[in-house]
């Protein structure tokens, strides 16, 4: 079955910039999403197809892809930053989702 | 206002049954597919399945295949996950997902917990 894979843990200092992949070989063709989750809650939408950017979320979370590989970037970490975060999309027949394995983020 | 709204929370014994919904309003819930999400304790997000009500068009992750039924009423524009036979490992939250291109949009999510 298709696979998302992600860097189990990144770890920044705050206002450097942290960046998280996700690799997968059906990316080129199918879009991206980007969750935040904050322990003992749900998971919020940080990046939608790729690059876009939900109304409400901070302008330093970006999205960007390149070939298999698409990338959070969150520029300028604060602390409130800490939490996993999972990239989500589809197998190349477009209905069958998958979730990448999760990134913790950890602010030094 | 668009939303997804869960059934509450559940405490079931193994072997019971068990069906969750998630009801659409603020759109036209036939016209976008709905997918569920489980999270066990700790663990990461996992992809169910997911439905179109339009047609009622069903897909499976293979890991979920035969463990689980998905389903929806497009008269009432509710989807449904249901258990024939609860174990204690579907101990989890699940969450309903209206998967488009635009934002998708989730659910709040029904705590499931199955214990003797």
């Amino acid at each position: 079955s298709y696979e998302l894979t992600q860097p189990p843990s990144v770890s920044v200092s705050p206002g450097q910039t942290a960046r998280i992949t996700c690799s997968g070989d059906a990316l080129p063709k199918q879009y991206a999403y980007w969750y935040q989750q904050k322990p003992g809650q749900a998971p919020v939408l940080v990046i939608y197809k790729d690059s876009e950017r939900p109304s409400g979320i901070p302008e330093r979370f970006s999205g960007s892809s390149s070939g298999t590989t698409v990338t959070l970037t969150i520029s300028g970490v604060q602390a409130e930053d800490e939490a996993d975060y999972y990239c989500q999309s589809a197998d190349s027949s477009g209905t069958s989702y998958v979730f990448g394995t999760g990134t913790k983020v950890t602010v030094l | 206002e668009v939303q997804l709204v869960q059934s509450g929370a559940e405490v079931k014994k193994p072997g019971e049954s068990l069906k969750i919904s998630c009801k659409g309003s603020g759109y036209s819930f036939t016209s976008y597919w709905i997918g569920w999400v489980r999270q066990m304790p700790g663990k990461g997000l996992e992809w169910m399945g997911i439905i179109y009500p339009g047609d009622s068009d069903t897909r499976y992750s293979p890991s979920f295949q035969g463990q689980v039924t998905i389903s929806a009423d497009k008269s009432i524009s509710t989807a449904y996950l249901q258990w024939s036979s609860l174990k204690a490992s579907d101990t989890a939250m699940y969450y309903c997902v209206r998967q488009s291109s635009s934002p998708p949009l989730w659910g709040q999510g029904t705590l499931v917990t199955v214990s003797s």
